[in-house]
């Protein structure tokens, strides 16, 4: 089974508008990551924040984590149409398997 | 910029046929990962490699799955005999992580191979 879960499954909005993103997780974690997946396409990672971390920044991504409710969100600011994919959250522990949600899919209306 | 590399990209079979996937990660890149990916969820771990040892397994259907990364470097993921629920995404990433110990880095992913069992 997946340990981490993405809500909402599907988030529609507007050009400029913001995206926000959440993630639960069930057991403990080092590290957890986002990644971005276009249609039918290999994912690619946005950003990684370990478990001693609260918060990141990467461009027009901020990440938080916060490990005692086992939970992340990915916030995409004056998001674009381009940003139209899906967000995947993935956690890891010792020996580095990874495990991912379900994912999030975003649509980002021009 | 290096990429994973994976071949081929689109694979249609009819069940009980045998089929092979071929994953080549980046440079360097001591630990390789197969992922399959069904249609509206997230990827699931198959096979773990570190160098040419697998060290995770576990989801991976040994009845009719086989990897193997003999020189670790590229990697070979084959079904024997491929059935109807096969049909997916199957995803090669590296990362220069060494297994159990040191940092954790970012996993890098191939385009993936659509494999379509009939």
């Amino acid at each position: 089974s997946q340990q981490g879960e993405e809500d909402p499954q599907a988030l529609s909005i507007q050009e400029g508008e913001n995206a926000t993103m959440n993630c639960s997780y069930k057991t403990s974690i080092n590290n957890l990551q986002w990644y971005r997946q276009n249609s039918g396409r290999g994912l690619v990672h946005l950003i990684l924040i370990r478990s001693n971390e609260r918060e990141k920044h990467s461009g027009r991504l901020r990440v938080t984590l916060d490990t005692s409710k086992k939970s992340s969100s990915l916030l995409i600011t004056a998001s674009r149409a381009a940003d139209t994919a899906s967000y995947f959250c993935a956690t890891s522990r010792g020996g580095f398997k990874t495990i991912f949600g379900a994912g999030t899919r975003l649509f980002v209306k021009a | 910029e290096a990429e994973v590399a994976q071949s081929p990209r689109y694979k249609i079979t009819e069940k009980s046929q045998a089929v092979a996937f071929w994953c080549d990660p980046i440079s360097g890149h001591a630990t390789l990962y197969w992922y399959r990916q069904i249609l509206g969820q997230g990827p699931e771990l198959l096979v773990q490699f570190q160098d040419e040892s697998v060290v995770d397994d576990s989801q991976l259907p040994k009845d009719r799955f086989s990897a193997e990364r003999l020189k670790g470097v590229d990697s070979t993921l084959k079904i024997q005999p491929a059935e109807l629920g096969d049909s997916a995404m199957y995803l090669c990433a590296s990362s220069s992580s060494t297994w159990g110990t040191g940092p954790f880095y970012e996993q890098y992913f191939g385009p993936g191979t659509r494999l379509t069992v009939t």
